[in-house]
């Protein structure tokens, strides 16, 4: 069975600062691909980033970025320069070849002015 | 705005009713999926269409069905409900199949409470 482990229920930082956010997997497929969506307040669910596991280069989007260890079964969310409107919750997915998303129990990220 | 638009937002009923969620995908996608979000189970797949078909089931009570129409809207009906059917719904849609992983886009959710 996949699944998708986030063993951060909460996590705070300061404005500014940095933050990782972790997550692990368990699969043995080959070919997958790998999210992380933002929950804010308004409990609206964003894509904030997609990484392709044949892809050996770490996904960018912006200020966020990933470190992808396949090998680990790692996917850890990095967000660089937190601003307040970072706080949300943080779920990181997984999905192969079923069209099943399918969800860590997400990180809370509280950022502080 | 994800262009995928869910009614109603809020909805209140008693155990033992009949309720009906609908989303409408973002135009010109072809996929539907509901997952369910609840304190107690996180966000879980439920099921999924594409083009009218069922395409992927995962944790949907028998109490629970849904369908696509031909405008290519879904609906969720949630029957004989439960407490603990109390959750937020959330309708996602995609161009097409998530492999080769594909964007999800999803709507603001209905807020389902029974009482």
């Amino acid at each position: 069975a996949q699944t998708v482990t986030q063993s951060q229920p909460e996590m705070s930082v300061q404005e500014a600062e940095t933050v990782t956010l972790s997550c692990t997997y368990d699969t043995s497929e080959s070919n997958y691909y790998l999210f992380w969506y933002k929950q804010p307040p308004s409990r609206q669910m964003i894509l904030v980033i997609r990484q392709e596991a044949y892809k050996q280069q770490n996904a960018t989007e912006n200020r966020f970025s990933v470190n992808f260890q396949k090998a680990a079964k790692s996917f850890s969310l990095k967000i660089s320069d937190s601003q307040l409107g970072d706080t949300a919750m943080y779920f990181c997915a997984f999905v192969y070849n079923t069209d099943k998303l399918i969800f860590g129990t997400g990180t809370r990220l509280q950022v502080f002015p | 705005d994800s262009g995928v638009t869910q009614t109603p937002k809020h909805l209140i009923t008693a155990t033992g009713q009949r309720v009906t969620l609908r989303c409408s995908p973002r135009s010109g996608d072809l996929s539907v999926y509901w997952y369910q979000q609840s304190l107690d189970q996180g966000l879980q797949f439920l099921i999924q269409y594409y083009n009218g078909e069922e395409r992927a089931k995962g944790n949907i009570l028998e109490r629970f069905s849904a369908q696509q129409f031909p405008d290519l809207h879904s609906e969720l009906n949630l029957s004989s409900l439960e407490l603990g059917d109390s959750a937020l719904y959330f309708c996602a849609s995609s161009v097409g199949r998530l492999n080769p992983g594909e964007k999800l886009f999803f709507g603001s959710g209905t807020q389902l409470s029974v009482l």
